[in-house]
């Protein structure tokens, strides 16, 4: 079974600018979350979508946006981007049951520098 | 305000031994524990889970016990080996909630 896929690895932007990262989650899995990792603040949630629609949110700035398709895959914005913005970004999937919390799957990331 | 803690950055063990990193947390409403395994510039590789539910959880070398009063969670790795070395991270959620709340991580190294 492949696991969470994200595009692209790596990418290097203007402040100013806005990227989107894009996130295939595993087979089935039909939520999917991102996070983002800085050697400042660890790995903190930014938000979760769940059949299309978002569950739940970190505490963020609205530049940072999300949308999830009916496909599962799901896609990361942030516009009019900053030089803290720079971080490793993380998505991960699971399935929940509605029984309980399920282990979240994680891609490798993509790795965002701002400059 | 950080509701997960790993206060030991660091953690050297000898290959064969055993290697135990310690996570505590605030928020009472935390019901699920998780432990991860990352190497630089990759995501973080699912280890192990303990739910509320039980006090521990055993996954061939790896054990994560949960003192639910304490707030205090263990991972215990025996015996350890070099490809152990890596930063590991615990992380709590909520029940019913797929946000997870991540320690600051532990960098575990293991000398052959």
């Amino acid at each position: 079974k492949a696991g969470v896929t994200q595009t692209p690895r790596y990418l290097i932007k203007t402040r100013g600018q806005q990227v989107t990262l894009s996130c295939s989650p595993i087979s089935g899995h039909r939520s999917v979350s991102w996070y983002q990792q800085t050697p400042g603040q660890g790995l903190q949630f930014l938000f979760e979508y769940f059949s299309e629609t978002q569950r739940n949110k970190g505490n963020f700035p609205g530049r940072f946006s999300g949308r999830q398709f009916s496909n599962s895959r799901s896609e990361m914005n942030v516009s009019t981007l900053e030089l803290g913005d720079s971080a490793l970004y993380l998505c991960a999937s699971s399935f929940p049951t509605g029984e309980g919390n399920t282990e979240a799957f994680f891609g490798q990331g993509t790795r965002l520098t701002v400059v | 305000d950080q509701q997960v803690k790993q206060n030991s950055p660091s953690l050297s063990v000898q290959e064969g031994r055993i290697s135990i990193l310690n996570c505590d947390y605030t928020n009472s409403m935390f019901d699920y524990f998780l432990w991860y395994k990352k190497y630089p510039a990759e995501g973080p590789t699912f280890l192990i889970s303990i739910s509320s539910i039980k006090d521990k959880n055993e996954d061939g070398r790896f054990t994560v016990f949960l003192n639910k009063s304490a707030k205090h969670l263990s991972l215990h790795i025996v015996p350890s080996q070099p490809g152990d070395s890596a930063v590991y991270f615990c992380a709590a959620s909520a029940f019913g909630a797929n946000n997870l709340f991540f320690g600051t991580g532990t960098r575990l190294t293991v000398i052959p």
